[in-house]
């Protein structure tokens, strides 16, 4: 069965710094999507970013981009000049591209805080 | 468009009740699902449906019933409320179209005492 682990709790920056949220997983699939969601305080989650296993250029949003290695089994998520509002819980997840692969596999989370 | 719609946003159940958390999507998006977050946890998956008419377990299906009469809704049976139910679900769905990414209503905050 496929896993995700995010292996930092907690995180914190400094206001227009960098930072980089890590994500690994274990999977014997070779075709899979990766996500990163925020869930701030109000609760609502929120897609920030998408990756398609077969990609192999990084995925890009405004500020967010990830580093995905697919042999290391890695997908990191980078916030460039963080914002008050970056503050939040990000759940990287996985999900097969398979038949049956209809269902998206969280990982435990990172609480990122940002400093004024 | 609402995207995906959850009501209601917070209920308090006592031991032994019942209810219905109730989830809709505008987007026809043909998958839906349904998932809990405990304190301080990631999410878990309850049950999910890729069509009207079809639904499966996930992780966590004991103690819950859904149903899905109709592509835009999907709700969530509670039945015999129990304290270890309390959490917080979040519906949502998704389509191919979009890339598989979830769309998630707002949550629900349920307590059971």
């Amino acid at each position: 069965a496929q896993t995700v682990t995010q292996s930092q709790p907690e995180m914190s920056v400094q206001e227009a710094e960098t930072v980089t949220l890590s994500c690994t997983y274990d999977t014997s699939e070779s075709d899979y999507y990766l996500f990163w969601y925020k869930q701030p305080p109000s609760r609502q989650m929120i897609l920030v970013i998408r990756q398609e296993a077969y990609k192999q250029q990084n995925a890009t949003e405004n500020r967010f981009s990830v580093n995905f290695q697919k042999a290391a089994k890695s997908f990191s998520l980078k916030i460039s000049d963080s914002q008050l509002g970056d503050a939040a819980m990000y759940f990287c997840a996985y999900r097969s591209a398979g038949t049956g692969g209809f269902k998206t596999i969280f990982g435990a989370g990172t609480r990122l805080f940002v400093k004024a | 468009n609402a995207g995906v719609t959850q009501t209601p946003k917070f209920r308090i159940l006592k031991i032994g009740q019942s209810m219905t958390l109730q989830c809709a999507q505008d987007m026809n998006h043909n998958y839906m699902y349904w998932y809990r977050q405990d304190p301080g946890m990631g999410l878990k998956l309850i049950y999910y449906s890729v069509g009207a008419g079809i639904t499966d377990k996930g992780e966590v299906p004991n103690g819950y019933n859904v149903s899905r009469s109709t592509t835009e809704d999907f709700p969530l049976r509670l039945e015999l409320a129990a304290p270890s139910q309390t959490s917080v679900y979040f519906c949502a769905s998704s389509s191919p179209q979009q890339g598989y990414g979830y769309t998630f209503g707002s949550g629900t905050r349920l307590t059971v005492v």
